[in-house]
């Protein structure tokens, strides 16, 4: 079984702060993804990254994937109060994603 | 396009009991997925199917059976609920491409076994 491992479980930060989710695993994926979950609602991708180095930017939020391709990290600058939600990372491995236990982040006005 | 829509959205079950979770997807996906989320342990597959008629184990396939007789719908089955199949059912359908696996995740079902 292949395992990822979130950190932190929880942040909860003041508006205009910078933050850093970071996923990790002994694993090697294809390609690895970022999905934001809100309340009631199923995830939705945010990005996927694809080779080893990669590094994309979606806005305030900017995605790199380790060099091995076993982690990654999100990093959101100057965080604002709708960046609110459960950041979930999945690493692809064929037909079938695997999922990290998520980072709930909660951003105060 | 309505996505992936599940049905029914909430449920309550007494320990026992059978039910079906319906799920359908309009976007003429060839791969379908179902997802248990429970706190702090992230989405964890439970079974999954790669085209219509064919269906797999995922990580935690006790407890629930599937089948996939038409492309866009695909049903998971509890045949007799424990308490421990409590959680948020999510299902989801994707195509692959070279760029990865993109999956669209339908709303969920709330589950209740008392």
């Amino acid at each position: 079984t292949q395992l990822l491992e979130q950190s932190p479980q929880f942040l909860s930060i003041q508006e205009g702060e910078n933050l850093t989710v970071y996923c990790n695993s002994s694993s090697v994926f294809s390609s690895l993804q970022w999905y934001r979950q809100e309340p009631g609602e199923g995830p939705v991708l945010l990005v996927t990254v694809v080779t080893g180095g990669e590094v994309k930017k979606l806005k305030r939020l900017t995605f790199q994937f380790g060099d091995a391709r076993k982690d990654s990290s999100l990093h959101i600058t100057a965080a604002q109060t709708g960046d609110t939600g459960l950041y979930l990372c999945a690493g692809v491995v064929g037909s079938r994603l695997t999922f990290g236990e998520g980072t709930q982040l909660t951003v105060n006005p | 396009n309505a996505g992936v829509t599940q049905t029914p959205k909430f449920r309550v079950l007494k320990t026992g009991q059978s039910m079906t979770l319906l799920c359908a997807q309009d976007m003429n996906h060839e791969y379908m997925y179902w997802y248990r989320q429970d706190p702090g342990m992230g989405l964890r597959l439970i079974h999954y199917s790669v085209g219509e008629g064919t269906t797999a184990k995922g990580e935690v396939p006790d407890g629930y059976n599937v089948s996939r007789l038409k492309k866009q719908n695909f049903l998971l089955g509890l045949e007799s609920a424990a308490p421990s199949q409590t959680s948020v059912y999510f299902c989801a359908s994707s195509y692959i491409t070279s760029g990865g696996n993109e999956q669209f995740f339908g709303p969920g079902t709330r589950l209740t076994v008392l």
